[in-house]
């Protein structure tokens, strides 16, 4: 597997609360991408990266936010969490768009 | 935007038959098709991707078409075993432009291959 971590990797949280994912990888590739996973729906892209400080919305971007201020690292924040953001969350990296993703092992969130 | 309709959304086969699952997109600026095998519990990892200048690419057991002006590619798996049991997505992408960053995702294809 690529080099590409996320943290944490279980995570049950109140509707609400602020909550930040992290995505962290050692390949020095410059895209990057969170996708949620949900029974039926397949991946869904959330926000991507094509650079530090450099993001973009994905199709389901409504309720989370991005940062990245190094190569490495990705961050999800979901501002105030609701149940809908229950899911499963990837990290993916890419050396060049389009092409191969490598995904992280995933972030499951429950949000009660 | 990208639009992947992926069948069938479940597929049982016999150990040794083949399996093919089908997509369709429709944005014809879309030039990169990948396909990803997720096991249970497990991440996506890439099984095999063509680009708009091939109709077909093969490795070992596993091959995709590609038909641009249908606008529908395929994965051929032949020889199935236990362990092709998965669940397959396919997902397209446009070169260049607006958009040119994302992959747009089938919502999947659960194989069983019955020993």
């Amino acid at each position: 597997d690529a080099g590409i971590t996320q943290s944490p990797r279980h995570k049950v949280t109140e509707t609400g609360t602020p909550v930040t994912l992290r995505c962290h990888q050692t390949e020095n590739h410059r895209y990057m991408y969170w996708y949620r996973q949900d029974p039926g729906h397949g991946l869904r892209l959330i926000h991507y990266s094509y650079g530090v400080k450099d993001t973009d919305k994905g199709e389901v971007s409504d309720g989370y936010s991005v940062s990245r201020s190094k190569t490495e690292d990705f961050l999800l924040t979901l501002e105030s969490a609701t149940s809908s953001q229950t899911s499963v969350y990837f990290c993916a990296i890419s050396a060049q768009s389009p092409g191969e993703q490598y995904f992280g092992p995933g972030t499951r969130l429950t949000v009660t | 935007g990208e639009n992947v309709e992926q069948h069938p959304s479940t597929l049982s086969v016999q150990e040794g038959d083949s399996a093919v699952i089908k997509c369709t997109y429709s944005d014809s600026a879309s030039n990169y098709f990948p396909w990803y095998k997720q096991e249970l519990g497990k991440r996506p990892q890439l099984i095999i991707d063509i680009r708009s200048n091939v109709g077909e690419k093969k490795d070992q057991r596993i091959a995709v078409t590609l038909n641009k002006t249908a606008k529908h590619f395929s994965l051929h798996i032949t020889e199935t075993q236990p362990e092709d049991s998965a669940v397959y997505f396919c997902a397209a992408s446009p070169i260049g432009g607006a958009g040119s960053y994302q992959l747009t995702f089938g919502k999947g294809t659960k194989l069983s291959v019955i020993p």
